[in-house]
């Protein structure tokens, strides 16, 4: 079946511009997900979605960053005014219940600010 | 979370079994054993988890000691394509409440397997 999907893959932006980066979770999956991982780095936790609201945020760098969800399914997160510092692989997983084992991770998206 | 130590890296031959091992000492009674795999330039994969008893599914098998210490992922026959890094996670089921859905990964194991 369809695995979690991201777009894009890759974006390239400019200091100081707006990115939206999308994610498509498993269909039904209710709970979604983002991290972002630095070069080298390890998985960073930004956000947690249950079905359409974000209970936990807590993960989220600055107020630069937002995200939210639609019908229960795509999820979108922005980023305002990148910065260089925001250069890394957005990664999103979905998992069918807050309380599964296992996360399904998209392939990310690789941002690069110059 | 319990801490683990894994071996930064591990060769095997195709074909031959892939046997990477954990220590994870400190785990606490309610603390799952979970392992996933990156591959370059993709996202994490789920592979496995266990609590007490070894477990198998289409991908691996895991098998934990009986004090729960150690354990080891096999990929009975590993192909090119499993080489990845390896992360064992030892950490307590997110739904037992609070922010157990929280993933880290430590530094993990790159499993290179040879033609």
């Amino acid at each position: 079946g369809a695995g979690v999907s991201q777009s894009p893959s890759n974006k390239v932006t400019e200091k100081g511009k707006d990115v939206e980066l999308r994610c498509d979770p498993i269909s039904g999956h209710t709970a979604l997900y983002w991290y972002r991982q630095s070069l080298g780095q390890g998985l960073e936790f930004l956000i947690y979605f249950q079905g359409n609201s974000a209970p936990d945020k807590s993960g989220l760098p600055s107020d630069r960053f937002s995200a939210e969800r639609t019908g229960g399914s795509v999820s979108t997160l922005t980023i305002q005014r990148t910065q260089q510092e925001d250069s890394a692989v957005y990664l999103c997983a979905s998992s069918p219940t807050r309380g599964s084992h296992e996360q399904y991770f998209g392939p990310g998206t690789r941002l690069t600010v110059t | 979370d319990a801490k683990t130590t894994q071996p930064p890296s591990m060769d095997c031959a195709e074909g031959r079994a892939a046997n990477l091992p954990c220590n994870h000492s400190t785990i606490s009674g309610n603390e799952y054993v979970y392992w996933y795999r990156q591959i370059h330039s993709q996202g994490p994969q789920y592979i496995i988890h266990g609590l007490k008893n070894n477990e198998t599914n289409e991908m691996a098998s895991l098998i934990i000691t009986e004090d729960r210490k150690s354990s080891t992922l096999i990929l009975p026959h590993a192909t090119l394509r499993d080489t990845a890094v390896y992360y064992c996670i030892v950490r307590v089921a997110s739904i037992s409440g609070g922010s157990n859905y929280k993933l880290t990964f430590g530094k993990g194991t790159l499993l290179t397997v040879n033609p």
